[in-house]
């Protein structure tokens, strides 16, 4: 059965830093992309990044290009995600998600709560 | 804003079919091919439809997605009470170099 385990999640300070990770199982990690995946409370869906199955590749969304890094170790089977500067508009759930090509994300992880508050 | 537009609700009554729209632009979905969640509250996202209209196993026949130019759409037969939920739309943009999502649509069933 694929599993994805997200943890890290946390209150932090305006200003700060946090790393999300997501541990995978039941697949195997080094052939798939996977992407993290934000909802802000009471919002939509927001693509956050996406890393190709070997790393040497990395998509960002607008809002977080220069501030979040997107990471993998595959033989530890984990997704990370190092985010500085946070912001405000950062709190959400963070969502990591086994993302086949550009056409769908199958299966997702439960999330972890980040929340940006001082 | 987000660059997919759907419809904030839908609601129908229990046994009747409804269907959630997705407009985009040629981008995006006139280019791309699109998927569809379903979440509840307090749970994560679900893939119902990947490449525009293909199911996961498991997924019932009931539910059926298809694709017109620069818009997609979500069909559900048969409505119960437990098709309650959120539903996303989402897609790659060729522009943007990103990800794409609808605001979602909250279905009610009456």
């Amino acid at each position: 059965e694929v599993q994805l385990v997200e943890s890290g999640g946390d209150l932090v300070q305006p200003g700060g830093s946090l790393r999300l990770s997501c541990a995978a199982s039941g697949f195997p990690f080094n052939n798939y992309a996977m992407s993290w995946v934000r909802q802000a409370p009471g919002m939509g869906l927001e693509w956050v990044s996406t890393i190709t199955d070997s790393g040497d590749n990395r998509y960002y969304a607008d809002s977080v290009k220069g501030r979040f890094t997107i990471s993998r170790d595959n033989p530890k089977n984990t997704l990370y995600l190092q985010m500085s500067s946070l912001r405000a508009e950062d709190t959400a759930v963070y969502y990591c998600a086994q993302t086949h090509g550009t056409t769908e994300f199958d299966p997702w992880g439960q999330g972890t709560l980040v929340t940006v508050s001082s | 804003q987000s660059v997919l537009t759907q419809p904030p609700s839908v609601s129908a009554a229990p046994g009747q079919t409804v269907t959630i729209s997705c407009s985009g632009s040629n981008s995006n979905i006139g280019n791309n091919y699109v998927s569809w969640y379903q979440q509840f509250p307090g749970t994560a996202p679900k893939l119902l439809i990947y490449e525009n209209h293909k199911r996961p196993s498991g997924i019932p026949d009931r539910l059926s997605g298809s694709k017109s130019g620069t818009s997609a759409t979500l069909g559900i037969t048969g409505l119960q009470t437990g098709d309650e939920a959120d539903y996303y739309c989402g897609t790659w943009d060729t522009s943007l170099s990103a990800w794409v999502f609808g605001g979602g649509t909250k279905l009610t069933v009456l």
